[in-house]
């Protein structure tokens, strides 16, 4: 099946730091990146959309300054986290969507996550 | 949107007994619907989905039923053992993905299976 990449699994910053998690789609094109995070005990919330070349769409309660996500190919995806503070330590996860081999990758290729905690 | 709601929060069962986790959702859009599992520390892993068109799917010891009507769904553990034990997430979406047919997880359900 697809391969989805997360760099890095774990990071550790002190508040007011940025972090960059990037999220590759290792062997399938992935024209939609889907960002979310899952607070400690808690489900998965969506955080925001990105298709390829275009800017990303964020849902409610998402600040699109603080969450910074870029999109500039059909393999690489990124998630800046700016000036983190203790309440965005979280489990973050992209889920690539798009084609592999013509067909759709459906929504079951998980990154593996990346653990951010924010001292 | 979509919303989706996941019942029992916490589960626990005797080894070899069966576990059924139950979700419902709001969109009648919805047409895919997956399960993940998802251990201490790690990312959730897809175990078995179901697509709007049947109404069961069983996988060994795990079977999805889906009530299109009533607009609901379940997981079925059978046997189960203690390496079920995990967090289990129902999500639900519309397929076929590709475009941002973004999935709406259920809250969770924390299984323990005990010896």
């Amino acid at each position: 099946g697809a391969v989805v990449s997360q760099h890095p699994s774990r990071v550790i910053c002190k508040s007011g730091t940025s972090v960059k998690i990037e999220c590759r789609s290792l062997d399938f094109q992935a024209t939609t990146m889907f960002w979310y995070r899952q607070f400690p005990k808690q489900s998965l919330m969506l955080m925001a959309t990105s298709n390829e070349g275009s800017k990303a769409t964020y849902e409610q309660g998402v600040e699109k300054d603080k969450f910074l996500i870029n999109h500039a190919s059909l393999t690489l995806s990124t998630l800046t986290v700016t000036s983190a503070h203790p309440e965005d330590s979280s489990f973050y996860i992209c889920i690539p969507q798009g084609l592999a081999g013509g067909y759709s990758t459906d929504t079951q290729y998980f990154g593996p996550g990346t653990r951010l905690t924010v001292l | 949107g979509e919303n989706v709601e996941q019942h029992p929060s916490t589960l626990s069962v005797q080894e070899g007994d069966s576990a059924v986790i139950k979700c419902t959702y709001s969109d009648s859009a919805s047409n895919y619907f997956p399960w993940y599992k998802q251990e201490l520390g790690k990312g959730p892993q897809l175990i078995i989905d179901i697509r709007s068109n049947v109404g069961e799917k069983k996988d060994q010891r795990i079977a999805v039923t889906l009530n299109k009507t009533a607009k609901h769904f379940s997981l079925h553990i059978t046997e189960t053992q203690p390496e079920d034990s995990a967090v289990y997430f129902c999500a639900a979406s519309i397929y076929p993905a590709g475009g941002g047919n973004k999935l709406t997880f259920g809250t969770g359900t924390q299984l323990k299976v005990e010896l």
